[in-house]
């Protein structure tokens, strides 16, 4: 148990629709960064918020969307889905975006599948 | 840029017998590395990592690993397979000034035989 919840666990979405996937990080954790990870792939870092702005994007394109809010949770959206965007997205919520002592805690993911 | 390489896609080994998961990276600063393992529909669980102290790493569930810097590498040991060992581990690197930021491997499944 890390303390970190997404929502929701499992997904359907259609191609061209919009998803909202939720991220509350670990008591204290100011940081949060969100990964994509394929069937069989390793995670991608998408991108990272740090008190409420982005620190850090991945390479990927402008329709993958976050926020942080006061309470350091953290929505990914992403617009305009497409067939590849079908993945599990990790939330990842740390200390702070620097500090070599921080332990990272990922939580159990959102599956998402576009059809 | 960072990267991290796991050759091979499996590895299958005796339960009791040595676990070694291979892991070579690439940095153009000195590197934190990690490693992870990931049970069937879960998320990622952090074994040990890498912060330029030791460079033998001791982690959870007996697991080991050890820096290499004139080989690049940072490979997992354990040296008593367990049948709960059977998961997917994956390594990572960041740097100083970024180390919540991860590059990952594409990930080794681990299988365990009776």
């Amino acid at each position: 148990e890390t303390g970190v919840t997404q929502s929701p666990t499992h997904l359907i979405k259609t191609r061209g629709q919009q998803v909202t996937l939720r991220c509350s990080s670990q008591s204290g954790h100011n940081t949060v960064s969100w990964y994509q990870q394929a069937l069989g792939q390793g995670p991608q870092f998408i991108f990272q918020y740090y008190r409420e702005e982005e620190n850090g994007r991945g390479n990927f394109p402008p329709r993958f969307s976050g926020l942080q809010f006061p309470n350091y949770s953290s929505e990914l959206n992403v617009n305009a889905l497409e067939l590849d965007d079908s993945a599990l997205y990790l939330c990842a919520s740390s200390g702070g975006p620097t500090d070599s002592g921080n332990t990272i805690y990922f939580g159990e993911g959102s599956w998402l599948t576009v059809v | 840029a960072q990267s991290v390489t796991q050759l091979g896609s499996h590895v299958s080994v005796s339960e009791g017998a040595l676990v070694l998961l291979r892991c070579n990276y690439s940095s153009s600063v000195p590197p934190y590395l990690f490693w992870y393992v990931q049970y069937p529909n879960q998320g990622l669980q952090l074994l040990l990592k890498y912060t330029s102290a030791a460079t033998l790493v001791k982690g959870i569930n007996g697991f080991e690993a050890e820096f290499k810097k004139s080989e690049t590498s940072f490979h997992l040991t354990k040296p008593s397979a367990h049948m709960s060992d059977a998961a997917e581990y994956f390594c990572a690197v960041s740097v100083p000034g970024a180390n919540s930021k991860l590059t990952f491997g594409k990930g080794i499944t681990l299988s365990v035989r009776p």
